[in-house]
């Protein structure tokens, strides 16, 4: 079982709409979380971090649920310029500890006008 | 500021073969970690040197070596070179044990 597990997509989005994927983790020692945007050919970038309480900024709002094990990120009216692909990003060393960060495979989101 | 930097940005070589990328972080960043993406695939962890010293390594053969310089520069060494070591490899800074990472833009290696 992969550590960091997301759906695919494409998530085929019309321009304006609300977008909400997830994502699972495996380790339940894993202490912090990123969702990152990738577009195509290019590094990833950090969207934003994800905070227990859940946080949001802008358009984007990122939830932590610890008890499922599952991140998720809602993209509320979508622009043509959210079209990339969404990494979670899980860092699974436990307290005190260096651990590693662990990406998930990405979800593609595609904007379309 | 300068971001992240990394050498050479596309290079082609043949199995067996040994090839050396270099990673110069951002100004003040003492940790710098390497990543491979494969096409369709996440980035997965190589290696994190945080002041000189390695604080990980991910499920990599021995083939794959690196090292931080005092300036906090990283180098990655990747011996005997197959088919499969084709991919994107990224170098990404940070301040520290966890956060934000700030990515170059990688080294894309082809293995013929």
């Amino acid at each position: 079982r992969k550590e960091v597990e997301q759906d695919p997509g494409p998530f085929n989005v019309p321009e304006g709409a609300t977008v909400a994927f997830n994502c699972t983790y495996s380790n339940s020692a894993s202490q912090s979380f990123f969702w990152y945007r990738q577009d195509c050919r290019k590094e990833p970038k950090l969207l934003m971090s994800v905070y227990s309480s859940g946080n949001e900024d802008g358009r984007f709002t990122a939830q932590l649920n610890r008890a499922s094990q599952y991140i998720s990120l809602l993209i509320r009216d979508s622009k043509l310029s959210d079209s990339a692909t969404y990494l979670c990003v899980v860092n699974t060393g436990g307290q005190g500890s260096w651990g590693k960060l662990q990406f998930g495979a990405g979800t593609q989101v595609v904007v379309t006008p | 500021d300068a971001g992240v930097t990394q050498s050479p940005t596309h290079l082609i070589k043949t199995r067996g073969q040994q090839v050396t990328l270099r990673c110069s972080p951002i100004s003040g960043h003492k940790s710098v970690s390497w990543y491979q993406q494969v096409l369709g695939q996440g980035p997965q962890f190589i290696f994190q040197y945080y002041e000189k010293e390695e604080r990980g390594r991910g499920n990599f053969p021995d083939r794959f070596s690196a090292r931080q310089f005092p300036n906090y520069s990283s180098e990655l060494n990747v011996n005997a070179l197959l088919l499969g070591d084709s991919a994107l490899y990224l170098c990404a800074s940070s301040l520290g044990r966890t956060g934000e990472l700030f990515f170059g833009e990688g080294s894309r290696l082809t293995v013929l």
